[in-house]
């Protein structure tokens, strides 16, 4: 089957400018959640939905930074004023039900260049 | 100067040869382990994991080990093969926290010598 999709792959905007990510999780997944991966680095954890509503949004690392999943299935991440410090590989990943030993699958990321 | 963070460890094996990457842990309460997988350009994919009450799990050719005692996570490979370069990151996470973002450590990048 299908599994996570992310768009675009690659993003280059300017400082300033407003971005949107977007990720379509595994079909049935009602669990979301979004990372953000720097040059050499692990994953860092941003935000986890359960359905429609954002469970755990300790992550986001401003106000800057929003996401919603209006459906339950696609999210969209969205950076407003964006910064080259912001410039990261933004991955997504799903799980079935959620909780912490739920097996998470990921996406292949949007690299966000920010000039 | 050069950042740290832009150098990974590095663990280079001859084909065929087993690989061990370690993982140290940071969070006693912990209790959910995952190893992943992530070729270049590519996001993490999953190998293995393994609960708390257990200490060792196998899968294909992959072995995990967990040892509470020390926080310490490792990954066997039987007789690596080409397709196993990647960089190979551990991850933790709670059943009980409530918050189900996992923490990932700071990757190994393995390299296969043919």
């Amino acid at each position: 089957g299908a599994g996570v999709s992310q768009t675009p792959s690659n993003k280059v905007t300017e400082k300033g400018k407003y971005v949107e990510l977007r990720c379509d999780p595994i079909s049935g997944h009602t669990a979301l959640y979004w990372y953000r991966q720097s040059l050499g680095q692990g994953p860092e954890f941003l935000i986890y939905f359960q359905g429609t509503g954002a469970a755990d949004d300790s992550g986001l690392p401003n106000d800057r930074f929003f996401a919603v999943r209006p459906e339950g299935s696609v999210s969209t991440l969205k950076i407003q004023r964006t910064e080259r410090g912001d410039s990261a590989v933004y991955l997504c990943a799903s799980s079935l039900m959620g909780g912490g030993t739920d097996t998470q699958y990921f996406g292949p990321g949007t690299r966000l260049t920010v000039l | 100067g050069e950042s740290v963070g832009l150098h990974l460890p590095t663990l280079s094996v001859q084909e065929g040869d087993n690989s061990i990457i370690n993982c140290a842990y940071s969070n006693s309460a912990s209790d959910y382990f995952i190893w992943y997988k992530q070729e270049s350009g590519k996001g993490p994919q999953f190998i293995i994991d393994i609960r708390s009450n257990m200490d060792k799990r196998q899968g294909q050719r992959v072995t995990v080990l967990l040892n509470k005692t020390v926080k310490h996570l490792s990954l066997q490979i039987a007789a690596t093969q080409p397709g196993d370069s990647a960089v190979y990151f551990c991850a933790e996470n709670w059943s009980g926290g409530g918050a189900d973002g996992l923490t990932f450590g700071k990757g190994t990048h393995l390299i296969i010598q043919p």
